[in-house]
């Protein structure tokens, strides 16, 4: 079935360190690809897409590429800060089927100033 | 503000009890989506619902069940409640089916079963 895997945490960085959360899928189609942020007590909160492949999606310092060939969608940050700290997660959306995203199982990232 | 809304934020109940929990999309968009999210298995898909109907089912107990109705809210019921049943329960929606863009989440109903 589809789903999606993601780098264990959690990750605990300096604050301007450079930050790589890797992630991986297996779809039966051609997925749009998400980053969603949890922040501590808060909900999801959208953090980038991309939907067809080597689109680069990005937000607030974040990019991830849309590889089809590694069916992979890395996130990555150049200089992470401490307001950074939140639960990362990777999904997927299949435009056929069942339109649900699918979830990686999340990634813990604590930034240290 | 994602424009989903959730009620209750918090629940705390007891074993063998049932609490229903409400979710208010945002304006415009027809499917409604629950999500559980627990320490230990991330988020798990539950049910989606799309203008009233049942769309696909996830991985719903069957001491769970949801509707979405006429205005579009959605309901999710939890009953017999068990210890293992405290989780954050999300809510999300999204617009017209047969796009692949994001969901929209909820801040999440947090349920304490003691």
């Amino acid at each position: 079935g589809d789903s999606v895997t993601q780098m264990e945490g959690p990750v605990t960085l300096s604050e301007e360190a450079f930050l790589t959360i890797n992630c991986t899928y297996t779809a039966t189609g051609y997925p749009s690809l998400f980053w969603y942020v949890q922040y501590p007590g808060e909900g999801l909160q959208l953090l980038l897409k991309a939907t067809k492949a080597d689109d680069k999606g990005s937000n607030k310092g974040f990019e991830a590429t849309y590889r089809k060939e590694t069916t992979s969608f890395h996130l990555e940050k150049g200089s992470v800060q401490v307001s950074d700290s939140a639960v990362y997660f990777c999904a997927l959306r299949l435009i056929q089927g069942a339109q649900k995203l699918v979830f990686g199982q999340g990634t813990r990232l604590t930034i240290n100033p | 503000d994602s424009g989903v809304t959730q009620t209750p934020k918090h629940l705390i109940t007891a074993t063998g009890q049932r609490v229903t929990l409400r979710c208010s999309p945002r304006s415009g968009d027809l499917s409604v989506y629950w999500y559980q999210q627990s320490l230990d298995q991330g988020l798990q898909f539950l049910i989606q619902y799309y203008n009233g109907e049942e769309r696909a089912k996830g991985n719903i107990l069957e001491r769970f069940s949801a509707q979405q109705f006429p205005d579009l809210h959605s309901e999710l019921n939890l009953s017999s409640l068990e210890l293992g049943d405290s989780a954050l329960y999300f809510c999300a929606s999204s617009g017209r089916t047969g796009t692949t863009g994001e969901l929209f989440f909820g801040e999440g109903s947090r349920l304490t079963v003691l």
